[in-house]
C-alpha cells in the first residue's frame, strides 16, 4: 500500500446523493487507475489517466467521473446515475503505459449506499 | 479475445505443505503476466511478474510462478505453506490490444490449515 493513500476508509452514501472518493501517490507515477472489485469477482476497471488533464473510460465508466488536474492526485465521483455503487474501490498508479510497468494499489475505500 | 482463468474458487492446504494456485491465460501476443495478493479489506499486494527470460519467476514472501507458453499457464507456486499466507489471489494479464491495460482473474482463496 506503500506510497498510494485512499480517503475515506469507509463512505456511506444516501441514494441520489453524488460521492468522491480521493486518491493520492507519491510515487511519481505517470499513470492511475480506478478500479471496482465485487465478491466473487476480478477487479473491474472504472478510469485510467496516463498523463495529467488526460483519462479514458475503463470497462464500466457509467455513473462514474474523473479528473486528472495534478500528477499525483485522481479523484473518483461516484454520481447518482450509478444504480448499484456499493462496492470495494481500489485506486492504482504506475509507471505508464509500456506494457511491463506494475500497478502498485492503496489501501481502497468501501463504499455503501443506505 | 484476451482472457484469464483461475479455475479454482477456493484452494485449501495444509501449513507445511507446497502449495499451487493455478491461472490460464488467453492473448494474442506475448503476455505479461502478474500475481497479486489481497488481505481482507486491503489493498492488493504485488507479488511477482513474467515479462520475458527465464521461465520460473521468484517473487516476494517466497513465492513463485512457472510460466508455460505450450500450456499458456502461470502457476503460483510456494514450497511450503504458512497459515500466513492465507488470502485472495488475482492472476493479471496484460492486454497488449487494449492499451496496456490489465486483464484479471476472479481470484482464489487460499486457506492454510495449521
Amino acid at each position: 500500500d506503500g506510497g498510494i493513500t485512499q480517503s475515506p476508509k469507509y463512505l456511506f452514501r444516501k441514494e441520489g446523493q453524488n460521492v468522491t472518493l480521493s486518491c493520492e501517490q507519491n510515487l511519481n507515477h505517470d499513470a492511475m487507475y480506478w478500479y471496482r472489485q465485487d465478491p466473487g469477482q476480478g477487479l473491474r476497471l472504472i478510469y485510467y489517466s496516463q498523463i495529467v488533464n488526460d483519462f479514458q473510460k475503463g470497462d464500466i465508466a457509467e455513473g462514474y467521473s474523473v479528473s486528472r488536474e495534478k500528477k499525483e492526485s485522481f479523484p473518483l465521483t461516484v454520481t447518482s446515475a450509478q444504480k448499484n455503487p456499493t462496492a470495494f474501490y481500489l485506486c492504482a498508479s504506475g509507471e505508464g503505459s509500456s506494457g511491463t510497468d506494475t500497478q502498485y494499489f492503496g489501501p481502497g475505500t468501501r463504499l455503501t449506499v443506505l | 479475445a484476451q482472457s484469464v482463468a483461475q479455475p479454482e474458487d477456493q484452494v485449501n492446504v495444509a501449513e507445511g505443505n507446497p502449495l499451487t494456485v493455478k491461472c490460464t491465460y488467453s492473448v494474442s501476443g506475448n503476455p505479461y503476466l502478474f500475481w497479486y495478493v489481497q488481505y481482507p479489506n486491503r489493498g492488493l499486494q504485488f507479488l511477482l511478474k513474467y515479462i520475458t527470460g527465464d521461465n520460473l519467476v521468484k517473487g516476494s514472501y517466497g513465492f513463485e510462478a512457472e510460466f508455460n507458453k505450450s500450456q499458456t499457464s502461470f502457476h503460483l507456486k510456494k514450497p511450503s505453506a504458512l497459515v500466513s499466507d492465507s488470502a485472495l489471489y488475482f492472476c493479471a494479464v496484460r492486454d497488449l490490444d487494449s492499451n496496456y491495460q490489465l486483464i484479471w482473474g476472479a481470484g482464489t482463496k487460499l486457506i492454510i490449515k495449521p
